[in-house]
């Protein structure tokens, strides 16, 4: 069954700690994007990858890192450094057949700091 | 970069009337325009997209146009239906880059 999986659903993390959120797909795309949902503010660009082993900032990488060792995998991690990270993250990927093609998303992790 | 706004924020309609969500782009490289549609809960999904070499896209209820001289592209549903409320974005994509507009709550009241 392909897909683009996330995991875990739901995520709590103490202040100070890092934490990673795992972004799988079997698709074989190539682009693999993370963005965060707060309400009132729309899907906003964390980073992205286009092949393997390079990524580029989006528009709210501060305090966020990742890597994309793998085509299949792009994980996500919050680090202690983000002020403010209780929110709704995506992970999406697509592929490029010389254009832009649909995008499609894991289920989410709603990451909460306690 | 892009830079991908979208009006209006909430947007309430009767049923069977029609419903139209706006977006404007800054990247004049942007390429490829998708819409998505988030029911509560749930993750995006595409419901329409168009390519910047089209002026206009149709599938059933839903249509799309694109005005690539000002830089502006819409959403409009016609004979909407409750089950058509939820959240839709609008996104701009040059290579590869996709980024998303803020979202139009949309209410479809019986």
């Amino acid at each position: 069954d392909g897909g683009i999986t996330q995991s875990p659903k739901y995520l709590f993390r103490k202040e100070g700690q890092n934490v990673t959120l795992s972004c799988e797909q079997n698709l074989n795309h190539d682009a693999m994007y993370w963005y965060r949902q707060d309400p009132g503010q729309g899907l906003r660009l964390i980073y992205y990858s286009q092949i393997v082993n390079d990524f580029q900032k989006g528009d709210i990488a501060e305090g966020y890192s990742v890597s994309r060792e793998k085509k299949e995998s792009f994980p996500l991690t919050v680090t202690s450094a983000q002020k403010n990270p209780t929110a709704f993250y995506l992970c999406a990927s697509s592929t490029w057949d010389g254009m832009n093609t649909e995008a499609f998303f894991g289920q989410g992790t709603r990451l909460t700091v306690v | 970069g892009e830079n991908v706004e979208q009006h209006p924020s909430t947007l309430s309609v009767q049923e069977g009337d029609s419903a139209v969500i706006k977006c404007t782009y800054s990247d004049s490289a942007s390429n490829y325009f998708p819409w998505y549609k988030q029911e509560l809960g749930k993750r995006p999904q595409l419901i329409i997209d168009i390519r910047s070499n089209v002026g206009e896209k149709k599938d059933q209820r839903i249509a799309v146009t694109l005005n690539k001289t000002a830089k502006h592209f819409s959403l409009h549903i016609t004979e909407t239906q409750p089950e058509d409320s939820a959240v839709y974005f609008c996104a701009a994509a040059g290579f590869q880059k996709l980024v998303f507009g803020t979202g139009t709550r949309l209410l479809v009241s019986p």
